[in-house]
């Protein structure tokens, strides 16, 4: 297991539901991501932080809605989803946010949307 | 067109081949390549990092960077039954937006 926990790692919610993942990194990070990763596509980075502030959010919509605390925890707070949401999501940590910091992930949460 | 292309597999060889998996780009100022590898139901986990053009070795793992051709290999010697798992590229500019650019990955299956 990496530095980087991430719970629950599998979720079925309802279109309906309200649900929230929590991401862990240990590794005294300063840098977090969230990543989905659906079949057949690529990574597609959806919200960065730095130092607890957003830096980055890629047109993701707003029944996705990221909080990050403190530099250790993020969080993905989800309600009215749609099943084409359904994928792996995956947190991502890394010492800052300059290219030649490589980033760690975590498990990932299979969700299931139905 | 994607910015990073990878052969889209799937790849099946047998135990002791040397695998070869490949990825091109197309935005020269990429200066940091990376190599992933995702065993089914967990995340990424960092394979190899370069910086550049040149070849880097780790044990039966060579990473190798071509600027010129902007093509990027991961070849795999004496491949493993353990080796099975999807093989992801990705590369980074030397800027502080602090992301990566992925490839769509490539599943490596490896037969006893």
């Amino acid at each position: 297991e990496t530095g980087v926990t991430q719970t629950p790692r599998h979720l079925v919610m309802g279109m309906t539901n309200k649900k929230s993942l929590k991401c862990e990194q240990h590794l005294g990070h300063n840098a977090m991501y969230w990543y989905k990763q659906s079949a057949k596509k690529p990574l597609e980075l959806m919200f960065v932080y730095s130092l607890e502030e957003r830096v980055e959010n890629n047109s993701v919509p707003s029944r996705f809605s990221p909080e990050c605390p403190n530099s250790s925890h993020l969080f993905l707070h989800l309600h009215t989803l749609q099943p084409e949401d359904s994928a792996l999501y995956l947190c991502a940590s890394s010492q800052d946010r300059r290219g030649s910091d490589t980033q760690y992930f975590g498990p990932g949460t299979r969700l299931t949307v139905l | 067109q994607k910015e990073v292309e990878q052969d889209p597999g799937p790849l099946s060889v047998p135990e002791g081949a040397i695998v070869s998996l490949n990825c091109t780009y197309s935005n020269s100022a990429f200066q940091y390549f990376m190599w992933y590898r995702q065993y089914s139901r967990k995340g990424p986990e960092l394979l190899m990092y370069t910086y550049s053009s040149g070849n880097k070795e780790d044990g039966r793992f060579t990473a190798q960077v071509d600027k010129s051709s902007k093509y990027i290999s991961l070849f795999i010697r004496d491949s493993q039954p353990s080796d099975s798992a999807t093989y992801l590229c990705a590369m980074s500019y030397n800027t502080n937006a602090g992301k990566s650019t992925f490839g769509d990955g490539t599943t490596l299956t490896v037969k006893p």
